[in-house]
């Protein structure tokens, strides 16, 4: 079956440290791969995305890259800042038919001026 | 453009109450989405309307969820009789299409409903 798994959180870093959150998926064919972002008392908001193996999704200093030899799409930023706690969920939409966004648990980024 | 619009943004009940929650989508987008997210959890798909068809409510347990879409905008989410662990947040997203992976069709979610059952 289609699934996601994120390391577990909460992540607490000082400002300006390098972040890396791991996500790995299983998934039959080839889906296509998101990073969303929650922030307190808000929706889910889309971060970024991957279609196909090797491409890199980036946004707002934020970039993953689609990895298919080891189903990975790990985020990574090279300098957080306080604005950037928040939870993040990597997800996956499975390649054919009508999408069905499969979420992972979750990670809680906490920083720390 | 407005976001998705979703309420109440609380309510607590008793088990074995009722519940509704609304949500009007983005305009002109063709499909709605129910999600529930259960604390520590990442968000499950209850119910996917394409304009007011249902195309997946495969994991909607339908002997206490209802959901409809009337005329393809607006939808509504019941909850009769609600259980303990329907405790968690019900987020609706909506998209223009069903194929999320287009760059035109990504996910806009709402900012969610909270539900406690006592």
């Amino acid at each position: 079956g289609n699934s996601v798994t994120q390391m577990e959180g909460p992540v607490t870093l000082s400002e300006e440290a390098f972040l890396t959150i791991n996500c790995t998926y299983t998934a039959t064919g080839y889906p296509s791969l998101f990073w969303y972002v929650q922030y307190p008392g808000e929706g889910l908001q889309l971060l970024l995305k991957a279609t196909k193996a090797d491409d890199k999704g980036s946004n707002k200093g934020f970039e993953a890259t689609y990895r298919k030899e080891t189903t990975s799409f790990h985020l990574e930023k090279g300098s957080v800042q306080v604005s950037d706690s928040a939870v993040y969920f990597c997800a996956l939409h499975p390649r054919g038919g009508y999408n069905k966004l499969i979420f992972g648990a979750g990670t809680r980024l906490a920083v720390h001026p | 453009e407005a976001g998705v619009a979703q309420s109440p943004r609380y309510k607590i009940i008793e088990k074995r109450q009722s519940v509704a929650f609304w949500c009007n989508p983005i305009s002109g987008h063709a499909t709605l989405y129910w999600y529930q997210q259960i604390l520590g959890q990442g968000p499950k798909l209850l119910i996917q309307f394409q304009n007011n068809g249902v195309v997946d409510d495969s994991q909607l347990p339908k002997d206490r969820f209802s959901a409809e879409r009337l005329k393809g905008v607006d939808s509504t989410l019941k909850i009769q009789p609600a259980k303990l662990e329907d405790s968690a947040v019900y987020l609706c997203a909506s998209s223009l299409g069903g194929q999320v992976s287009s760059g035109a069709n990504v996910l806009t979610f709402g900012a969610g409903s909270r539900l406690t059952v006592l």
